[in-house]
C-alpha cells in the first residue's frame, strides 16, 4: 500500500528565500506524481506533473524533481512571495488515476 | 463558468436529511472523482467515473451514493450521515482514468459539509 510523508509538515520563511518541501513515497512503481497547492478551505490548484520517464518538471519559479527509485520528489520554490502561502501536496499516481495524496507542507511567507 | 465547478460551496445538514453535492466540469473531460478532505488527513479518493462509468468505490459506506448521468455532472447524494462525515468532498476531472496514459487532475472548490 502506497504510503506518502511530506516533510516539513509546516514552514514559515521570510520573503525571497529559496524554498525546498520534500515528498516521499514507499511504492516506486508509480505512473507519474503531481504537485498540488491548496488555499485554505478551497479547493487543489495542479502545479507541476512529473512522468514516471522524467527526472523533472518546471513552471516559472516552481522547480519539482522525481527519482523514482528512491521515492522521493521535490519541489523547489524560488524567491518566494506571501502570496505562496497555502499547503503544497504532492500525490504519486500509482495508476491511471489512483493519486495518493500526503498530508502537505503548510507554507507561511512572510512579508 | 470555466474548470471544476461545485455547488453548494457550504452545507449544514442533519443527520436525517437528504441531500446532493453536485460538481460539473467545462474542460470537457471524461473521467470525474470525488475526495473526501477531512482535518489533519490526507485527501482520500471515494468514487471514480470514466466514461460515465463507475470504475472505483474506495469501500465507502452506502449513505453516499454517487451519481453520473453524462461526462460533465457528478453528483453525491448523501442520506443519514454521521457528525464523522463532516469534511471538504472535492470534485476532480481528468482526460481519462483508464489505459496506460496518466492525466493531470484539475479539482473544483469543494463543498465543506457539516453534519449536525
Amino acid at each position: 500500500k502506497q504510503e506518502v510523508t511530506q516533510i516539513p509538515a509546516a514552514l514559515s520563511v521570510p520573503e525571497g528565500e529559496n524554498l525546498v518541501l520534500n515528498c516521499s513515497f514507499t511504492d516506486s512503481a508509480i505512473y507519474n506524481l503531481q504537485w498540488f497547492r491548496q488555499d485554505p478551505g478551497k479547493g487543489l490548484t495542479s502545479l507541476l506533473l512529473i512522468q514516471s520517464s522524467q527526472r523533472e518538471q518546471t513552471s516559472g519559479r516552481l522547480n519539482a524533481s522525481l527519482d523514482k527509485s528512491s521515492g522521493r520528489s521535490t519541489l523547489y520554490i524560488a524567491a518566494s512571495q506571501p502570496g505562496d502561502s497555502a499547503t503544497y501536496l504532492c500525490a504519486p499516481g500509482g495508476g491511471t488515476y489512483k493519486y495518493i495524496f500526503g498530508t502537505g507542507t503548510r507554507l507561511k511567507v512572510l512579508a | 463558468e470555466t474548470g471544476v465547478t461545485q455547488t453548494p460551496r457550504h452545507l449544514v445538514m442533519g443527520m436525517t436529511n437528504k441531500k446532493s453535492l453536485k460538481c460539473e466540469q467545462h474542460l470537457g473531460h471524461n473521467a470525474m472523482y470525488w475526495y473526501k478532505q477531512s482535518a489533519k488527513k490526507p485527501l482520500e479518493l471515494m468514487f471514480v467515473y470514466n466514461f460515465k462509468e463507475q470504475t472505483e468505490n474506495n469501500s465507502v459506506p452506502s449513505r453516499f451514493s454517487p451519481e453520473c448521468p453524462n461526462s460533465s455532472h457528478l453528483f453525491l447524494h448523501l442520506h443519514t450521515l454521521q457528525p464523522e462525515d463532516s469534511a471538504l468532498y472535492l470534485c476532480a476531472s481528468s482526460q481519462e482514468a483508464g489505459g496506460t496514459d496518466s492525466y493531470e487532475q484539475y479539482f473544483g472548490p469543494g463543498t465543506r459539509l457539516t453534519v449536525t
